[in-house]
């Protein structure tokens, strides 16, 4: 059973816009979000977190939601890059330091 | 800093074959991790180790072993390679109160 669940695949968006990319996750004991984005021939790279003490986190033009009520998260991307393509990852972890639990990853098409 | 290093880059391997993937990291991170990656299916754990000298499974182990004798090196072997194992694998390290550094990948092919 997949406890990190990102259902879109793929996501195409135009230079400029804001991208968003859902993540939902069905273990409640999870109180430690992060989105990792991966470009090809790449490891993935860090690159925002989220604890469950707060609903928001922001770093320049990525910001993260946790709707603990919905167990759900978004990343919010504002505005959009071409350097922005790549595939992100959903992960989450109980109390930071237990293995991260993966989503399937989303791929960002970011069109100039 | 190198950060998380990754030996080899890509191998082939036929059946029933054997290989030892290395992981090196300089951070001094405690925490280690392998992972793989296939098509539509994200990250997958495969072992982990919480320090020196110890080691656990995660999601996926079976075919794999894996050996922390050095802090800074975690070791991913295939005893007896099966084309299952194609896919491209991911060594990560973490320090408490940090997040996972990750590694290049190594590409495997088990014809």
């Amino acid at each position: 059973d997949q406890q990190v669940k990102q259902n879109s695949p793929s996501l195409s968006v135009q230079e400029g816009r804001i991208s968003i990319l859902n993540c939902d996750y069905t273990n409640s004991m999870f109180d430690y979000f992060l989105w990792y984005k991966k470009y090809p021939a790449e490891g993935p790279t860090f690159l925002i977190s989220i604890s469950s003490i707060k609903d928001k986190n922001e770093d320049g033009r990525f910001t993260v939601f946790l709707n603990k009520s919905a167990k759900h998260l978004s990343l919010h991307i504002v505005p959009s890059q071409p350097g922005d393509s790549a595939v992100y990852f959903c992960a989450a972890s109980r109390s930071g330091n237990t293995p991260l639990v993966f989503g399937k990853g989303t791929r960002l098409s970011v069109i100039a | 800093n190198a950060g998380v290093t990754q030996t080899p880059k890509f191998r082939v391997l036929k059946t029933g074959q054997s290989m030892t993937l290395l992981c090196a990291q300089d951070m001094n991170h405690e925490y280690m991790y392998w992972y793989r990656q296939d098509p539509g299916m994200g990250l997958r754990l495969i072992h982990y180790s919480v320090g020196e000298g110890t080691t656990a499974k995660g999601e996926v182990p079976d075919g794999y072993n894996v050996s922390r004798l050095k802090k800074q090196n975690f070791l991913l072997g295939l005893e007896s390679a099966a084309p299952s194992q194609t896919s491209v694998y991911f060594c990560a390290s973490l320090k408490q109160g940090t997040e996972q550094f990750f590694g290049p990948g190594t590409r495997l092919t088990v014809l």
